[in-house]
C-alpha cells in the first residue's frame, strides 16, 4: 500500500511568519505531486502542483526531494487567510487509477493575529 | 473554470433507507472518483470511473456502489445506509489518470454533500 505521511499539526504560527511542512511518499516511481488547500467545511482545491525542479507562486514554494522521497511547501509572510489544512497529494508510477491516487491526511495550519 | 457539482449540500436518511448522491462536472472529464472524508482519516477513495459504464474499487467499496451511464454523471448509491455512513462525501473529476501527462490528472472536487444516517 503506497503512503503519504504527513504531520498533522496543528502548526500555530504568528502572522507574517515563514512556515514550513513536509509530505513524505513511500511510491519510489510516483511521477506527479501536488498540494491541496482545504478549508473548514469546504471541499479540497489545488493550490500548487509540484515541478522537480521546485517552483514558487507568489509566497508560496514547493520543492521535491526525489532520493529522500519528499515534498515540501513554504508559505512565506503568512496572512490569517492562510489558514486552512494543507493536503499533500501523490500520483503512482503505475498507469493511475486507484493506485495512483494518494492523499496525505494533511496538514492544519493556524495563522494567529 | 472547472465546475463539479454535488446535488445536495446536506442530508438526513434513516438506517436502511437506499441513498443516492450525485456528481455532474461540466468539462468532458474522463475520470470521476467518490471519496469519503472522515476527522482523523483523511479522504478514502470508494470507487472511481475512467469512462462511461466503467467503475472501478477504491480502497473502502463495502456498502456502495456506483453508476456512470453519461461522462458527465457519476452517481454513489448507498443500498441500505447504516449509522457507520455518516459522512461528508466528496466526488472529483479529472481530464486523464495517465500521470506521466502534466496537468491532466489533477482532481477538481464537488462542494462536498454532508450525509447524516439516524
Amino acid at each position: 500500500r503506497k503512503e503519504v505521511e504527513q504531520d498533522p499539526g496543528p502548526f500555530n504560527v504568528p502572522e507574517g511568519a515563514t512556515v514550513a511542512f513536509n509530505c513524505t511518499y513511500s511510491n519510489s516511481a510516483s511521477q506527479s505531486f501536488f498540494w491541496y488547500r482545504q478549508d473548514c467545511r469546504k471541499e479540497p482545491k489545488l493550490l500548487m502542483s509540484v515541478y522537480s525542479s521546485g517552483n514558487e507562486d507568489g509566497r508560496f514554494t514547493a520543492q521535491l526531494n526525489r532520493a529522500s522521497q519528499y515534498i515540501s511547501l513554504l508559505i512565506r509572510d503568512s496572512k490569517l487567510s492562510d489558514s486552512a489544512t494543507y493536503l499533500c497529494v501523490v500520483n503512482g508510477g503505475e498507469g493511475g487509477g486507484a493506485d495512483g491516487l494518494t492523499f496525505g491526511k494533511g496538514t492544519h495550519l493556524i495563522i494567529q493575529p | 473554470d472547472v465546475k463539479v457539482t454535488q446535488s445536495s449540500r446536506y442530508l438526513v436518511k434513516r438506517t436502511g433507507e437506499k441513498v443516492f448522491l450525485e456528481c455532474v462536472q461540466d468539462m468532458d472529464h474522463e475520470n470521476m472518483f467518490w471519496y469519503r472524508q472522515d476527522p482523523g482519516l483523511g479522504l478514502r477513495l470508494i470507487y472511481f470511473s475512467y469512462d462511461v459504464k466503467m467503475k472501478e474499487k477504491g480502497d473502502i467499496p463495502e456498502g456502495y456502489s456506483v453508476s456512470r451511464e453519461k461522462k458527465e454523471r457519476f452517481s454513489l448509491i448507498l443500498e441500505s445506509a447504516s449509522t457507520n455512513q455518516t459522512s461528508m462525501y466528496l466526488c472529483a473529476s479529472s481530464l486523464d489518470w495517465t500521470s506521466g501527462r502534466a496537468g491532466k490528472n489533477i482532481q477538481y472536487f464537488g462542494a462536498g454533500t454532508r450525509l447524516s444516517v439516524l
